[in-house]
């Protein structure tokens, strides 16, 4: 399982955009990249999820190079309702074991402020 | 929006006690997990469940726990003989079956809260 390495922290302000950094060196051929956010004593709820290039829903956009060994999630104009923990996950593509179990890791701790 | 609900949101037990941690995973899912996160560490995997039977499990899932779907709906999770180790937050989740993707969605539920004495 590719591992990940994303910051610990990050601090912003309301209205502004943040960009999110992990990286996965040894991410396979068939390897997805997801993301989760996770509320203090709530489960974690997916976010966006990619393979190449650039996804983009209604809340986040999730930038990938082409040597997918790093990718960046975005959200666009936070609130401080964004205050959260953000988990990058690699696996699961069809050739996979067809492991399914989600392994979290430190995740990156989001603060925003007034 | 459909969601997974899970019962009890807390749970206090004794040592040794058995705990049985419900959940109703979304009706159209056909994959169910659990997951436990101790106050202030990482999510972790136990058990996944698919088609009546385990599918994945970790260490952590040894012959203290037990899953099982009774009925089409509930899916629970047994602990025959809580330890204090066994205090966390338990969430279940539940996926659609997975078609090119196996890292497909997982919806997860509010947790239940076990606190073992």
């Amino acid at each position: 399982l590719a591992k990940t390495t994303q910051p610990i922290s990050m601090d912003s302000y309301e209205g502004q955009e943040v960009n999110i950094t992990c990286s996965h060196n040894n991410i396979a051929t068939n390897d997805y990249i997801t993301w989760y956010q996770q509320f203090p004593s709530q489960g974690p709820r997916f976010i966006i999820q990619g393979y190449k290039t650039k996804v983009t829903n209604e809340v986040a956009s999730l930038f990938i190079p082409a040597d997918r060994k790093s990718s960046t999630l975005s959200l666009p104009r936070v609130s401080l309702s964004d205050t959260a923990v953000y988990y990058c996950l690699v696996g699961g593509g069809v050739r996979d074991t067809g492991r399914r179990a989600l392994t979290f890791g430190s995740g990156t701790r989001l603060q925003v402020q007034p | 929006e459909p969601e997974v609900t899970q019962t009890p949101s807390h749970q206090v037990t004794q040592m040794g006690q058995e705990v049985i941690l419900r959940c109703v995973p979304i009706s159209n899912h056909l994959y169910f997990y659990w997951y436990r996160q101790i106050l202030g560490q990482k999510v972790e995997f136990l058990v996944s469940f698919y088609n009546n039977e385990i599918s994945e499990k970790s260490e952590i899932f040894d012959d203290q726990f037990s899953v099982e779907r009774p009925d089409g709906s509930n899916f629970t999770l047994k602990i025959r003989s809580t330890k204090l180790e066994d205090s966390a937050m338990y969430f279940c989740a539940s996926s659609e079956v997975a078609g090119e993707i196996a890292f497909n969605e997982q919806f997860f539920g509010p947790g239940t809260r076990l606190t073992v004495l």
